[in-house]
């Protein structure tokens, strides 16, 4: 049982470069998330998913896209990578009856140069 | 206005010593859950302690338990007999089960640096 995997763990991009963040999970939970964690700015929710094929956006929804093909799996997307998007990212899941608790990742560290 | 704070940046205490962190929360909505989260160093994020805005009693586990004080929106956590391990990042977190969308999204604060020394 791994829970919650992120890949990669880090990575280094180039302006205007694109990449994926894969986010898998084994507990069959029902919703997930993706945030991103900048220096004094707590995490902040980027996309989520309720269900195998539904995303909606969070609070920083820009220059993100996501997709949840699916159940166990969340992708994050930058299609244009600026500087701005240098952060961390966390992805975490939840159960649909036992949603009291998150369950995180271990992130993936981004540099956009 | 900010849904969640944390007003202190970072906090010292001494080992075997109680501290308290301090959250408060602004919502309008009557059921929400409060939850307070641990980063070590090592980057990962972890559940510590849970608080439903219905509980009557303050929520506790093992050396951690919050004070729920609903009138004056705050959610502080207390952590008794502090350890070396203890020393992270804490971040404490809101969740509003009326907001529309669903998806029992959390919103955080900006964290409190803890360090334990000896």
């Amino acid at each position: 049982n791994a829970g919650v995997t992120q890949t990669p763990k880090f990575r280094v991009l180039k302006t205007g470069q694109s990449m994926t963040l894969l986010c898998a999970q084994d507990m069959n939970h029902e919703y997930m998330y993706w945030y991103r964690q900048d220096p004094g700015m707590g995490l902040r929710l980027i996309h989520y998913s309720v269900g195998e094929g539904t995303t909606a956006k969070g609070e920083v929804p820009d220059g993100y896209n996501v997709s949840r093909l699916k159940k166990q799996n969340f992708l994050l997307g930058l299609e244009s990578a600026a500087p701005s998007q240098t952060s961390v990212y966390f992805c975490a899941s939840a159960g649909l009856l036992n949603y009291n608790e998150q369950f995180f990742g271990p992130g993936t560290r981004l540099t956009v140069l | 206005a900010q849904k969640i704070t944390q007003t202190q940046p970072g906090m010292f205490v001494q080992e075997k010593e109680a501290v308290t962190l301090d959250c408060t929360y602004d919502t309008s909505d009557p059921s929400y859950g409060l939850f307070w989260y641990k980063q070590p160093s090592s980057g990962e994020m972890i559940f510590l302690i849970y608080q439903g805005s219905y509980d009557q009693q303050n929520a506790t586990e093992g050396r951690y338990s919050l004070n729920f004080q609903k009138a004056r929106k705050s959610a502080n956590l207390v952590i008794s007999a502090s350890q070396l391990g203890d020393s992270a990042m804490y971040f404490c977190a809101m969740r509003e089960f009326g907001v529309t969308g669903g998806g029992n999204k959390l919103t955080f604060g900006t964290g409190t640096q803890l360090k334990v020394e000896l």
